[in-house]
């Protein structure tokens, strides 16, 4: 059975401080990973990632795939209030063309 | 500008009456998905479809139909909804997860109820 796995479930944090969150997978014929931030209502788009060891960066957002130890990780530093989200990490099945997410991390940013 | 759109946005209902959730985007994609989120679950797949006329299960099909007679809509249909049917429902959409972005684009989510 394909499977991602998030972890922590859930992280509280204060402001100025640097966050990882890690997501493991277990599918058949992967083919790329997605990371999404859910706010309020609808995920939004954070990052791709196909290649193995190539960051992807987007402001003080960063992330990694390492598809030999079958695992990404989603990095935040200098968090904010605004970086309180739930951040979901979905792995694209080649040929399935199907997505298998996470549980989520719910991620909480004190003043 | 470039959006999901899902209707409704809120629903209460109650056991066996049916509905429909439409979804409709402006992107011009091929590929469009519902999905379902509940507490602890994640976002679980229901039913996708490729193009026109082409459908497939995902995870969690039992108890929803759709349909694809146009590319920008995909409506989600419960023929006879039951209380665990309770959810929030995601419609997305893609030009093609065989591409490179693989990008899904979401809708902003029906929370439904049924009673």
């Amino acid at each position: 059975e394909d499977k991602v796995v998030q972890s922590p479930l859930s992280l509280v944090v204060h402001e100025g401080d640097t966050v990882t969150l890690n997501c493991s997978y277990e599918v058949t014929n992967f083919r790329s990973l997605l990371w999404y931030k859910q706010e309020k209502k609808a995920p939004t788009f954070l990052f791709m990632l196909t290649s193995s060891g190539i960051e992807k960066k987007s402001g003080r957002l960063s992330s990694i795939l390492d598809k030999k130890e079958l695992f990404s990780i989603l990095n935040i530093t200098a968090t904010q209030t605004g970086d309180s989200a739930v951040y979901l990490c979905a792995a694209i099945i080649q040929g399935a063309q199907k997505l298998v997410f996470g549980q989520g991390t719910r991620l909480t940013i004190n003043p | 500008e470039a959006q999901v759109t899902q209707n409704p946005r809120y629903l209460i209902t109650v056991t066996g009456k049916k509905l429909t959730v439409t979804c409709s985007q402006n992107m011009n994609h091929e590929y469009m998905s519902w999905y379902r989120q509940d507490p602890g679950l994640g976002l679980r797949q229901i039913y996708y479809s490729m193009n026109v006329e082409v459908t497939d299960k995902g995870d969690v099909p039992e108890g929803y139909k759709v349909s694809r007679k146009e590319k920008r809509n995909f409506p989600l249909i419960l023929e006879s909804p039951s209380p665990n049917q309770t959810s929030l429902y995601f419609c997305a959409s893609s030009l093609g997860l065989a591409g490179v972005t693989g990008e899904l684009f979401f809708g902003e989510g029906s929370r439904l109820t049924v009673l």
